[in-house]
């Protein structure tokens, strides 16, 4: 099955600074990155995602690009802020399909200093 | 508002117990997931179901069982509740559509505490 690494577990950056968390896979067939954004008590919410044809994509300030050759992708977090806090979980769907094919990382904890 | 509701937020019992954890959701979805997942620490999926009279277990071992009698109703169902169940349970649902459209969208979760 699918497995997929999170790095690094948890990060430190200044308010104002970015911030990237990167990702691998194993299946070469994953076609679909979805990444999640969970604050202290709160429910996980999809923040950006991308599929396997394409390379980067951008939405105000954040960005996800892709490297299949290398099977990693990453997330940016440009000018970041104080409500940017919380766990970030990257995901991969196997070719199966459907979120019963999601594979997990195991987790981001990104923390703004002021 | 179309979303998708779990009760009781929070939940503690004692060692023995059965408890039922609730989730539905008005969004429409067809296809429903139960997570299981320790504070900060990365989701496992238990279950999950396709539509009514559909379940299936999920990568995680589980003594938990579900239903799916309605389509915006999915319960979980532990018979006898043990200090190893205690977590936080979070329901989930997908959009219609090709397995590469899905979108994820989770409930609040259920904070479960075993005595």
């Amino acid at each position: 099955g699918e497995n997929v690494e999170q790095h690094p577990s948890t990060l430190s950056v200044q308010e104002g600074d970015s911030a990237v968390i990167k990702c691998t896979y194993s299946d070469s067939a994953s076609n679909y990155f979805p990444w999640y954004k969970q604050e202290l008590g709160k429910r996980p919410q999809l923040i950006i995602d991308i599929r396997s044809n394409v390379g980067e994509k951008k939405d105000q300030r954040i960005a996800v690009t892709l490297n299949k050759t290398a099977k990693h992708f990453s997330l940016h977090i440009t000018e970041t802020q104080p409500e940017d806090s919380a766990v970030y979980f990257c995901a991969a769907r196997g070719a199966g399909g459907g979120a019963d094919g999601l594979t997990f990382g195991k987790g981001t904890h990104l923390i703004i200093q002021p | 508002e179309a979303d998708i509701y779990q009760t009781p937020r929070y939940l503690v019992i004692g060692t023995g117990k059965k408890i039922t954890l609730e989730c539905s959701q008005t969004m429409g979805h067809d296809k429903m997931y139960w997570y299981q997942q320790d504070p900060g620490m990365e989701l496992h999926l238990i279950h999950y179901s396709y539509g009514v009279n559909s379940t299936e277990k999920g990568d995680l071992s589980s003594e938990s069982t579900v239903s799916r009698i309605r389509t915006e109703h999915f319960p979980l169902t532990l018979e006898s509740a043990r200090p190893s169940h205690t977590s936080q349970y979070l329901c989930a649902s997908t959009t219609a559509g090709t397995p590469t459209n899905e979108k994820l969208f989770f409930g609040s979760g259920t904070q479960l505490s075993v005595l």
